[in-house]
C-alpha cells in the first residue's frame, strides 16, 4: 500500500527545535519530489519545503533559514529539521508526494500523511 | 509571488444542487492548477490536476476548468460527503506552490 505516516510532532518552546519524520511505503521517497505542507489550527494549507529526486531544495519564505528538509534513502523517509521555532510554526504539518512519470512532476499532491501537530509554546 | 484567491469563503448548498467554486491566480499560471478536498481532522485529497485532469478514483461529478487566471470547481450533483473545504493550488511557480485560502461547503 502507497502510504505515508509521520512522527515527531509535540510541544516545544518559542526558539527550541524539534525533527519530523515522514515514512514512506509502497514507493521510493528518492524518485519522487517530495514537501511539507502546513496547517495551522483553523487555517488554510500553506506549503514550506520541497525535496526533489535530484537533491535539490527549496522553502517558503517564512522558514528560509531556520528549516532543513532532508531524506535518508536507506530508510526510505522524508525529513523536516526545525530550529528557532516561533509561535507562528504552530501547525499540523503534512508530507506530501508530488509524483514525478518519466522525468516530469505532476504539479499536484498525490499522496499524503495523517499529519503531525507541533505546538510552539511556554 | 502568485496569490490564489478563491471565492466564496464559505457559502451553503443542498444535497442534489450543482456548485461551482472559483480560484483566481494573480498571474497567468496557464493550466497548473490542482484542486483538493479536506474534511476536518483529515489530510486534503487530490481531486483534479492540470485544472481539468480528474484524479484516478474521484467520481465524476467533481469537474475542472480554466487557463490562465480563471479557474472553476464545479459539483455536479452534492452529495453528502462532499461537504468539506475545497482548496485550489497552483505549480506554474516553479518550485514554489501556492494554495487558496480555501472554500467551506457547508450543508443548507
Amino acid at each position: 500500500e502507497v502510504q505515508l505516516v509521520e512522527s515527531g510532532g509535540g510541544l516545544v518552546q518559542p526558539g527550541g527545535s524539534l525533527r519530523l519524520s515522514c515514512a514512506a511505503s509502497g514507493f521510493t521517497v528518492s524518485s519522487n519530489y517530495m514537501s511539507w505542507v502546513r496547517q495551522a489550527p483553523g487555517k488554510g494549507l500553506e506549503w514550506v519545503s520541497v525535496i526533489y529526486s535530484g537533491g535539490s531544495t527549496y522553502y517558503a519564505d517564512s522558514v528560509k533559514g531556520r528549516f532543513t528538509i532532508s531524506r535518508d534513502n536507506s530508510k526510505n523517509t522524508l525529513y523536516l529539521q526545525m530550529n528557532s521555532l516561533r509561535a507562528e510554526d504552530t501547525a499540523v504539518y503534512y508530507c506530501a508526494r508530488d509524483p514525478l512519470d518519466s522525468g516530469s512532476r505532476l504539479g499536484a499532491f498525490d499522496i499524503w500523511g495523517q499529519g503531525t501537530m507541533v505546538t510552539v509554546s511556554s | 509571488a502568485i496569490r490564489m484567491t478563491q471565492s466564496p469563503s464559505s457559502f451553503s448548498a443542498s444535497t442534489g444542487d450543482r456548485v461551482t467554486i472559483t480560484c483566481r491566480a494573480s498571474q497567468g499560471i496557464s493550466s497548473y492548477l490542482a484542486w483538493y478536498q479536506q474534511k476536518p481532522g483529515k489530510a486534503p485529497k487530490l481531486l483534479i490536476y492540470a485544472a481539468s485532469t480528474l484524479q484516478s478514483g474521484v467520481p465524476s461529478r467533481f469537474s475542472g476548468s480554466g487557463s490562465g487566471t480563471d479557474f472553476t470547481l464545479t459539483i455536479s450533483c452534492l452529495q453528502s460527503e462532499d461537504f468539506a473545504t475545497y482548496y485550489c493550488q497552483q505549480y506554474y511557480s516553479y518550485p514554489l506552490y501556492t494554495f487558496g485560502q480555501g472554500t467551506k461547503l457547508e450543508i443548507k
